[in-house]
């Protein structure tokens, strides 16, 4: 069983800085993925970013990149010049060998400009 | 490139009335499928997955269920909608190889039952 926790349900962030979510996760198994989701006003749920347990290094894509710290369970994301276009509900989760995903509760992000 | 669609896009129906959404994707062959259920300002609960033709497996016991009559078509139904069942509804699906264990989304389908 899988459970994943995001801690701020509210954030907001001035157009081109940098903002941190923060998400952490327990899981016992041994070969799992972890996931950003973007929820946009329209409501499709976006993939923003995949990291793989296994891999040491940080995955990045764009102006977004995660902060994976495997003993400590956390997965963060990092969005750097935030955009107006952010502006969303964040989705944390994490994946199993079964293709089942466990969610978090979700961060909504403001970007003011 | 997979693409999967969802309609109707919004519904307003009357409590006690029957309910059909419906979900196809295109693009891969034996995905495997699932319905999801957000309310407003809220998480995603996992209603219903399905492997195969033929094969649900239900999360949630509710009044809701699910079919998958094709190998790329997912539909969820009600006999009688409770206002409870208000929500906006996901389905997604994901590779069977299991590879990478993300879910694609379709654009969701918005029911208010009243």
């Amino acid at each position: 069983a899988q459970t994943v926790t995001q801690s701020q349900p509210e954030m907001s962030v001035q157009e081109a800085e940098t903002v941190t979510l923060s998400c952490t996760y327990d899981t016992s198994e041994s070969n799992y993925y972890l996931f950003w989701y973007k929820q946009p006003p329209s409501r499709q749920m976006i993939l923003v970013i995949r990291q793989e347990a296994y891999k040491q290094q940080n995955a990045t894509e764009n102006r977004f990149s995660v902060n994976f710290q495997k003993a400590a369970k956390s997965f963060s994301l990092k969005i750097s010049d935030s955009q107006l276009g952010d502006t969303a509900m964040y989705f944390c989760a994490a994946g199993d060998a079964g293709n089942m995903l466990t969610f978090g509760g979700g961060t909504r992000l403001m970007v003011k400009p | 490139s997979q693409t999967i669609h969802q309609w109707p896009a919004t519904l307003v129906q009357p409590v006690g009335s029957p309910l059909s959404l419906e979900c196809t994707v295109e693009g891969t062959s034996n995905p495997n499928l699932y319905w999801y259920r957000q309310a407003a300002g809220r998480g995603l609960q996992l209603l219903f997955y399905s492997v195969g033709i033929g094969q649900i497996s239900s999360e949630v016991p509710q009044n809701l269920s699910a079919s998958r009559p094709q190998d790329r078509q997912f539909i969820l139904s009600s006999k009688k909608l409770l206002l409870s069942d208000s929500g906006f509804y996901l389905c997604a699906w994901s590779s069977y190889t299991g590879l990478t264990y993300e879910q694609y989304f379709g654009p969701g389908t918005r029911l208010t039952v009243t």
